[in-house]
């Protein structure tokens, strides 16, 4: 079956450096969700969209923003990087209702590993 | 706000034991979802279980099963016959209906000795 796929899987910045992560999730799956997961921490959620629609926002810094495009897949765009903002960055999806009739599973991706020096 | 707690940080069992991870959560909802998830050395989030809050029985998955007591609201997992590639940090995570976002417990280590 289909997983969520992000891109790029690893990424290195220096301080004060744009990034940009990308996140495709399963397909005829409406909902994208953000989260970043520090060292040793349980994963923090940023943001999701809904029918490409922002639907919730958590913690996310302002220096943070994201989309959802027409096809569904979603972008996290990140500037100003800083130490901090070294962590693992997952993306979820989820549908109101799959095959099996379970609503609201989050399905995750592989994650993209952020490296600020 | 809604909270979930895991107060096992770490755990270890003998391979082909069985082993319960404890897991609360608070919440004034009436109608939420509860999972376990799997994060191995990988990293990768893996979905272990899930159980709606309004069904009464106690779901199963496999070797994986749930102790499910709204009541005290309580969530426990069971490993029975714990294998070598159960070994991961599990997470406890709650959210409501509606596409809304996952709250996370602090995570167990479990590890299984050969």
């Amino acid at each position: 079956a289909a997983g969520v796929i992000q891109s790029p899987r690893h990424l290195i910045k220096e301080k004060r450096e744009t990034a940009t992560l990308k996140c495709y999730p399963i397909p005829r799956h409406d909902t994208v969700y953000w989260y970043q997961q520090g060292p040793g921490q349980d994963p923090q959620f940023l943001i999701s969209f809904y029918e490409k629609m922002q639907s919730d926002k958590g913690s996310i810094p302002d220096r943070f923003s994201a989309q959802q495009f027409s096809d569904y897949h979603s972008e996290l765009n990140m500037s100003s990087l800083e130490l901090g903002d070294s962590a693992l960055y997952f993306c979820a999806s989820s549908s109101l209702q799959d095959l099996r009739g379970r609503t609201d599973t989050q399905y995750f991706g592989p994650g993209t590993r952020l490296t600020v020096l | 706000a809604q909270t979930v707690t895991q107060s096992q940080p770490e755990m270890s069992v003998q391979e082909a034991e069985t082993v319960t991870l404890s897991c609360t959560y608070d919440t004034s909802e009436s109608d939420y979802y509860l999972f376990w998830y799997k994060q191995p050395p990988s990293r990768q989030m893996i979905l272990v279980i899930r159980q709606e809050a309004y069904k009464q029985q106690n779901a199963t998955e496999n070797r994986f099963s749930v102790n499910f007591q709204k009541a005290a609201k309580s969530f426990s997992l069971k490993i029975s016959d714990s294998q070598l590639g159960d070994a991961a940090m599990y997470f406890c995570a709650y959210t409501i209906q509606g596409a809304q976002k996952l709250v996370f417990g602090q995570g167990t280590r479990l590890t299984i000795n050969p």
